[in-house]
């Protein structure tokens, strides 16, 4: 069974700072298959990177990813303050079929 | 534009069956593999199915012989019948489209279930 670890638990910065997530994998993944969500309060998930460091669709160029193996970042350039949120990675084809990191929260300092 | 609506979520005794919709719009969901993803209140996110555009179906071992995941192509919806379900079931529900076979692109706004006596 694959689990993933993130770190910080919580990361409290301020608008503007530089933000670094990371994401651990207890075995080798391919980073085709590792990605990264932001969820704030009472929404959905909003997919962010997908194959480590592809940005999705209208995802802001200050979000970048990075990685391979078992070790996995997920930077955010400059805090907006609309950045503040929980983040997940998550990923694919292990066992289980898919899963996800237990998150970081990125609030304000 | 391509949108997920689930429905279906209620309160729900112990052990009892509760069936939960998520009817696509903006794509066709026989071109895509479709999947459940829950979150207990206050917790992370946790996979718990997903079905193969060809028909394949995964589970969860939290879930496998309890809820079965199916598709209505001719309805574009996705369905998820939910038995035996367990105060542990208690969660957001949320539909989600697979992108590049690998991470969920579009999601549904969720649907509560909530399993107590």
């Amino acid at each position: 069974e694959i689990v993933l670890t993130q770190s910080p638990g919580t990361l409290s910065l301020s608008p503007g700072e530089r933000a670094t997530l990371s994401c651990r994998a207890s075995q080798t993944i391919n980073s085709r298959y590792l990605a990264w969500y932001q969820q704030k309060p009472g929404q959905a998930p909003r997919l962010l990177i997908y194959g480590a460091s592809s940005r999705a669709t209208g995802i802001p160029d200050r979000f970048s990813g990075s990685g391979s193996g078992t070790d996995f970042t997920l930077t955010i350039s400059r805090l907006e303050p609309e950045d503040f949120a929980v983040y997940y990675c998550q990923q694919y084809g292990g066992s289980p079929l898919f899963a996800f990191g237990p998150g970081t929260k990125v609030d304000i300092k | 534009e391509v949108q997920l609506v689930e429905s279906g979520g209620d309160l729900i005794q112990p052990g009892g069956s509760l069936r939960l919709s998520c009817a696509a719009s903006g794509f066709t969901i026989s071109s895509h593999y479709m999947t459940w993803v829950r979150q207990a209140p206050g917790k992370g996110l946790e996979w718990v199915s997903t079905i193969y555009s060809a028909g394949s179906t995964y589970y969860a071992d939290s879930v496998k012989g309890r809820f079965t995941i199916s598709r209505d192509n001719a309805k574009n919806t996705v369905y998820f019948q939910m038995n035996s379900l367990r105060a542990d079931d208690t969660a957001i529900y949320y539909c989600a489209r697979v992108h590049s076979y690998s991470s969920f692109d579009y999601w549904g706004q969720g649907a509560l279930v909530t399993v107590s006596s």
